[in-house]
């Protein structure tokens, strides 16, 4: 398996729910991380974990909540989200700290 | 921070063209990335080089250190070569995330 799959494609939620992204891999690697992209921009980086444990964190704020259960999988809990936050959010794994990157598909997220 | 700069910031080109990407950036880097981003998201690594040059069918990098700029050149250029192309680089120091440039638009008409 060479791919790294992120669910849901698409997500819609509203400034008070409280959703999470998922990103899985079963190639090894070790290091994981989770980019934001608005429209027309590049990707920014938001946290990395390596050895499931968090490594940086690119000042973002709290209502996004990174978490590394295992190796294989990466979420992103979203709570009190706005607006602005809409975006493309992409995640990435390396076999080992500043590795060649896999990305996923990406989640759409819409905050209404 | 790394400073990382494309040019063009968008291309247009007819089929069988021979297109060049460039990027600079402004500190010391362990490694630099090409990437490809089809409309719809996907992002995919194209390479990661730290010196010299590599080939991956119709897809040339090359990377001076001394100079910290790199180049994507892209033979024979073809419609589905229509992409972002992006530039990122790993500053080192351990467990860091990429730092991207702003990204090169090309279109390959036939």
């Amino acid at each position: 398996d060479t791919e790294v799959t992120q669910t849901p494609k698409h997500l819609v939620m509203g400034m008070t729910n409280k959703k999470s992204l998922k990103c899985e891999q079963h190639m090894g690697h070790r290091a994981m991380y989770w980019y934001k992209q608005k429209a027309k921009k590049p990707p920014e980086l938001m946290f990395v974990y390596s050895y499931e444990k968090l490594s940086i964190n690119e000042s973002v704020p709290s209502r996004f909540s990174p978490e590394c259960p295992n190796s294989s999988l990466l979420n992103l809990h979203l709570h009190a989200l706005q607006p602005e936050d809409s975006a493309l959010y992409l995640c990435a794994s390396s076999q080992e700290w500043g590795g060649e990157q896999f990305f996923g598909p990406g989640t759409r997220l819409t905050v209404l | 921070k790394n400073e990382v700069e494309q040019s063009p910031q968008n291309l247009t080109a007819q089929e069988g063209e021979f297109i060049t990407i460039n990027c600079s950036y402004s500190v010391g880097i362990s490694a630099l990335h090409w990437l490809q981003q089809h409309p719809g998201g996907g992002i995919v690594s194209l390479f990661m080089l730290s010196s010299g040059k590599k080939k991956h069918g119709r897809l040339i990098a090359t990377i001076n250190i001394q100079e910290k700029h790199s180049s994507l050149h892209i033979t024979a250029s073809h419609p589905r070569d229509s992409a972002v192309y992006i530039c990122a680089v790993n500053s080192g120091g351990g467990a860091d995330g990429l730092t991207f440039g702003k990204g090169t638009h090309l279109i390959i008409q036939p």
